[in-house]
């Protein structure tokens, strides 16, 4: 079965700072993966997602993230942040191309001034 | 693109009550619709997965006769929450899905509050 593990619960960070927000998985099979992005009090919205391809995948709002197969990690980068990324960040995984998602624990960014 | 709208945002009942959701589609057409669960600084936990037409399939420990769920169309699927009880305040959200195609869109959520 499928996991998703987020070691950072909180990460306070200074706005234009770079920020990484951290993504571990596990699984038998290959996945699809994805980082959601959830405002409060709102549904999540899709900042990107990996398939296959190249490993590096850009989202939107600046975001980026990296697949790394044999880390089994897909952590989540933004090089400058604003204070309008405060929110909390959802990890994805799904075995079963767009089925059964696993959704980690989340990280919750907050953007000081 | 890919909007998917839920009805209503927020729902105050008293205990006993029903309470039905609306999650609908409003711009694709979705196969398979989602319902989800979270409790306050959790993460989502998956109650169902319903296909238009056919029954919902529940997960492990979510009752299927409290939590009623009808896909009667491609671009509507309805959570009824039968006999709401205080435990069963939550934010409920819904995603859907096109065949074949690998991502969920999510609604903005409902928030259920059971007195």
């Amino acid at each position: 079965a499928q996991s998703v593990t987020q070691l950072d619960s909180q990460v306070p960070v200074f706005e234009e700072a770079p920020v990484e927000l951290r993504c571990n998985y596990s699984s038998s099979v290959s996945v699809y993966l994805f980082w959601y992005v959830q405002y409060p009090n709102q549904g999540l919205q899709l900042l990107l997602k990996y398939l296959s391809g190249s490993t590096l995948v850009k989202g939107i709002n600046g975001f980026e993230a990296e697949f790394n197969k044999s880390q089994t990690s897909f952590h989540l980068r933004k090089p400058s942040v604003h204070i309008s990324d405060t929110a909390e960040y959802f990890c994805a995984v799904s075995e079963n191309y767009g089925q059964n998602f696993v959704f980690g624990p989340g990280t919750r960014l907050s953007v000081l001034p | 693109g890919a909007v998917v709208s839920q009805h209503p945002s927020w729902v105050i009942c008293k205990s006993g009550t029903s309470v039905k959701i609306e999650c609908r589609s409003l711009d694709f057409q979705a196969t398979t619709m989602f319902w989800y669960r979270q409790f306050p600084k959790q993460s989502l936990m998956l109650m169902a997965t319903s296909n238009e037409g056919s029954k919902a399939t529940y997960e492990q420990g979510v009752e299927k006769d409290k939590f009623l769920i009808n896909h009667a169309s491609l671009t509507l699927s309805t959570l009824t929450v039968t006999s709401a009880h205080p435990e069963d305040s939550s934010f409920y959200i819904c995603s859907a899905r096109v065949a074949a195609q690998e991502t969920q869109y999510f609604g903005p959520g409902t928030r259920l509050l059971v007195l």
